[in-house]
């Protein structure tokens, strides 16, 4: 079982460009959450997909957007991007509609915005 | 604002002792809180968690403690080995939710 997988591993955009990052969950999970994990601090919600839709939002503007595909996998969209975007983007699946315990991470993607 | 706090960036520990981890929170609602250990390069790994209804809960080496009057958690972890050095970082969420709010991490360094 190859856990949680999510690719790029790194990526570096300029300002105002968009990016695409991608997760593949755990075998078995169908929920899906992104967090954002800037220099210094904690995984911060950002979102979380259930059955193809957004089910719970975290306090991230609409230049965040995703999409979760029937195979369960997902991608984290961003738009317009900000020099405040750079983080370590995690994915996380989980097999239900998450309790912590069964919550599973990616190892992320490095964004760097210049 | 940061509804959960851990005020410790860092600690150090001698191998065999006991290391405590602490971690404060300011939202009444929470009522399910967890622990993560990071090692570089990886995601976080779900270490222990505890329910508010609980003020204890052991899973061998590790140890959650909840102070619910005083929003306060800890992790300890006895006795201490090298392999426990990461980055821990707790989390809580409210029951009718499933968005889990993180606090900033303890570098844990246990020293052989």
């Amino acid at each position: 079982d190859a856990g949680v997988t999510q690719s790029p591993t790194h990526l570096i955009k300029t300002r105002g460009q968009q990016v695409t990052l991608r997760c593949s969950p755990k075998s078995g999970h169908d929920t899906v959450s992104w967090y954002q994990q800037a220099l210094g601090q904690g995984p911060q919600f950002i979102f979380q997909y259930y059955e193809e839709e957004e089910r719970q939002r975290g306090n991230f503007p609409d230049r965040f957007s995703g999409h979760q595909f029937p195979n369960y996998s997902s991608e984290l969209n961003v738009n317009a991007l900000l020099l405040g975007d750079s983080a370590l983007y995690l994915c996380a699946s989980s097999p239900s509609l998450v309790r912590g315990d069964t919550q599973y991470f990616g190892p992320g993607t490095r964004l760097t915005v210049l | 604002d940061q509804q959960v706090k851990q005020n410790s960036p860092s600690l150090s520990v001698q191998e065999g002792r006991i290391s405590i981890l602490n971690c404060d929170y300011t939202n009444s609602m929470f009522d399910y809180f967890l622990w993560y250990k990071k090692y570089p390069a990886e995601g976080p790994t779900f270490l222990i968690s505890i329910s508010s209804i609980k003020d204890k809960n052991e899973d061998g080496r590790f140890t959650v403690f909840l102070n619910k009057s005083a929003k306060h958690l800890s992790l300890h972890i006895v006795p201490s080995q090298p392999g426990d050095s990461a980055v821990y970082f707790c989390a809580a969420s409210e029951d009718s939710g499933n968005q889990f709010y993180f606090g900033t991490g303890t570098s844990l360094t246990v020293i052989p």
